[in-house]
């Protein structure tokens, strides 16, 4: 069964320029949540996906959004990028309902120079 | 306060003791609890779930869930120098969202 995939894997970006980022969960997971990651911060939840509908949305400004496919397939956009925007960004996958398992991706490691 | 707060460490354990690692949470709303695995540069592998009061184990891991405490504990029987990494508990306040601890550095020495 495969796992969680994520592209790309790294990306230097320039200020002000936007990114996409790609997540695929799981076969049969209907979930994809968004992390960022820094050393910082930690771990920090960006937001939810269930069915095509962002179900759950954390603390971030509006320049990060995201969308979810009928495949369940997500993509995460950051635009007019800052350096703080400098993160490891995780996508997690579950099935959706309480009481079940997260699994993450690799992960894409953005770099804003 | 911290939301979801773990000691910071590093927990150095020798090989073949038990390595012992805690968590308090703050939002009694919270249904599930998880405990992930990180090693250094790469993403957090989940090593044990736990929804329901009690004990729960799973190979040479065991996790502790008390909801009235607000607290999830995990254990890591024989410890072994690939155990080296940092532990991620985090907890499931609402629908899809994971909440973090900054996480326990723990180092296994030989």
């Amino acid at each position: 069964k495969a796992g969680v995939t994520q592209t790309p894997r790294y990306l230097i970006k320039t200020r002000g320029q936007q990114v996409t980022l790609s997540c695929s969960p799981i076969s049969g997971h209907r979930s994809v949540s968004w992390y960022q990651q820094t050393p910082g911060q930690g771990l920090q939840f960006l937001f939810e996906y269930f069915s095509e509908t962002q179900r759950n949305k954390g603390n971030f400004p509006g320049r990060f959004s995201g969308r979810q496919f009928s495949n369940s397939r997500s993509e995460m956009n950051v635009s007019t990028l800052e350096l703080g925007d400098s993160a490891l960004y995780l996508c997690a996958s579950s099935q959706g309902t309480t009481g079940t398992e997260a699994f993450f991706g690799q992960g894409t490691r953005l770099t804003v120079v | 306060q911290k939301e979801v707060e773990q000691n910071s460490g590093p927990l150095s354990v020798p090989e073949g003791a038990i390595a012992s690692l805690n968590c308090t949470y703050s939002d009694r709303g919270s249904q599930s609890f998880f405990w992930y695995r990180q090693y250094s540069g790469k993403s957090p592998e989940l090593i044990m779930f736990i929804y329901s009061n009690g004990d729960k184990e799973d190979g040479r891991f065991t996790a502790q869930l008390n909801k009235a405490s607000q607290y999830v504990s995990l254990l890591i029987r024989d410890s072994q120098p690939s155990d080296s990494a940092t532990y991620l508990c985090a907890v499931n306040p609402s629908w899809g969202k994971l909440q973090f601890g900054a996480g326990t550095q723990v180092v296994v020495t030989p």
